[in-house]
This record gives C-alpha cells, structure tokens and sequence, in this order.
C-alpha cells in the first residue's frame, strides 16, 4: 500500500520564525519528492521538489530528503502571513513511457500569526 | 499566456447526469492528468495520457472517462456511476521525467452533485 503521512496540523507559527514541516512515505522505489502550497479553494503550486538525499534551498525554503528514513521536509524561513496555507507532500513514481504518478499526503495547514 | 485553462470554475448538477468536465494546456506538454481532491485529502488520480488517443487510468477511475483526442485536451466525464462526484477536480500537465519538469496544476473545477 503506497502511502504518505503528514502531521494534519494545524501548525502555527510567529512571523519570522522557522515553520517545519515533515512528510513519510512508504514506497521504498518512489523517485521524486514534492511540496506544493495549496491556499484555500485555489489549486496546489509547486514550490520545491527534490530528488537526491540531502538538503535543496531555494530562498526561504528549503527541502530535505532521506531516502533510508523514507523522510521528507519543508523548512520555511523567516516565515510570512503570506505562507499561512495548506502545504502538501506528493512522492512521485516513474510511469512507463513519459508519466508520473504523484502520491499526495492529506496536507500540513500552517498558519503563521503576525 | 502560457498555462493551463479549466472550465467551468464551478459546476452544479443533478444527480444521474453525465457531466464534462474540459482541461486545455497551450505549453506543448506531453503528459495529462486528471486528480480529484475531497475536503481535507489529498489529491487522488483519475485518469493520465501521455499522448493523443491513448491514456491509462489512475486509482480512482470508476464512474470517470476520458479522452485525448488533441495534445492540448483531456476532457473529463464525470458519470453517473461514479457513486460520489462531488469533488475538487484538477488537472495537471507535466513536459517529461526530467528534473525540473515537474507537473503543473490548472486551476480547477469545483463540481457539486445534488
């Protein structure tokens, strides 16, 4: 049974801290690892995705992944009130040909409090 | 405007009724998928293509079809068989494996079944 667990939250957070969000997943062959930002009623945003264990920054974020722990995280930095939104984690596995299957978690809602 | 185009944005319909749901993409991407999200989950697959005039189905594809009869559309039928419909309905687009050829949402369609 391919699954991904997300702590539900809701997680809350002062503006300027570090919001940390953490994912697991239980196909030991997923590939691609993905957070997307979901704001209410609107449709997910890709914000960082990363393949290789370790850590990948891009601005305030920053994705870590350990294959061996089956573990992936999303830190926030200098968390704004503009993150305040549902953050999904999607695994990813290579279909035949050109696809991907993405597995979503059910989504961290993070709210951060001016 | 490169992207991808859902509509309608919301969709009323009573119960027993086929109803199409339309996804068009103007970024040449090759793969096309349809999701579902129900309130407070995550995204589930209905149905993916990777090329014109033939697709595969996803994990939740009872009660839906689909078709992919042009590169820029994947059209939807949610029918009546499909025993809980009302749902978030997104679709998305990917380019290819590749890192940084990540899979991209339209903004979705919000179908209500009474």
């Amino acid at each position: 049974q391919k699954e991904v667990e997300q702590n539900s939250g809701p997680l809350s957070v002062p503006e300027g801290a570090i919001a940390s969000l953490n994912c697991t997943y239980s196909d030991r062959g997923s590939q691609s690892f993905f957070w997307y930002r979901q704001y209410s009623g609107k449709s997910p945003e890709l914000i960082m995705f990363i393949y290789s264990n370790g850590d990948k920054e891009d601005g305030r974020f920053t994705a870590q992944l350990n294959k061996a722990s089956q573990y992936v995280s999303l830190l926030i930095r200098d968390s704004q009130p503009s993150d305040s939104a549902t953050y999904l984690c999607a695994v990813g596995r290579d279909l035949p040909g050109s696809a991907r299957q993405l597995t979503f978690g059910s989504g961290t809602q993070l709210t951060v409090l001016p | 405007d490169g992207g991808i185009t859902q509509s309608p944005k919301y969709l009323f319909r009573k119960e027993g009724q086929n109803v199409t749901l339309s996804c068009e993409q103007n970024l040449n991407h090759d793969a096309m998928y349809w999701y579902r999200q129900d309130p407070g989950q995550g995204l589930r697959l209905i149905y993916y293509s990777q090329i014109v005039n033939d697709f595969q189905k996803g994990d939740i594809a009872e009660g839906y079809s689909v078709s992919r009869e042009k590169k820029e559309s994947f059209p939807l039928t949610v029918t009546s068989a499909q025993k809980n419909p009302t749902a978030f309905y997104l679709c998305a687009s990917s380019i290819g494996l590749a890192e940084g050829y990540e899979q991209y949402f339209g903004p979705g369609t919000r179908l209500t079944v009474t």
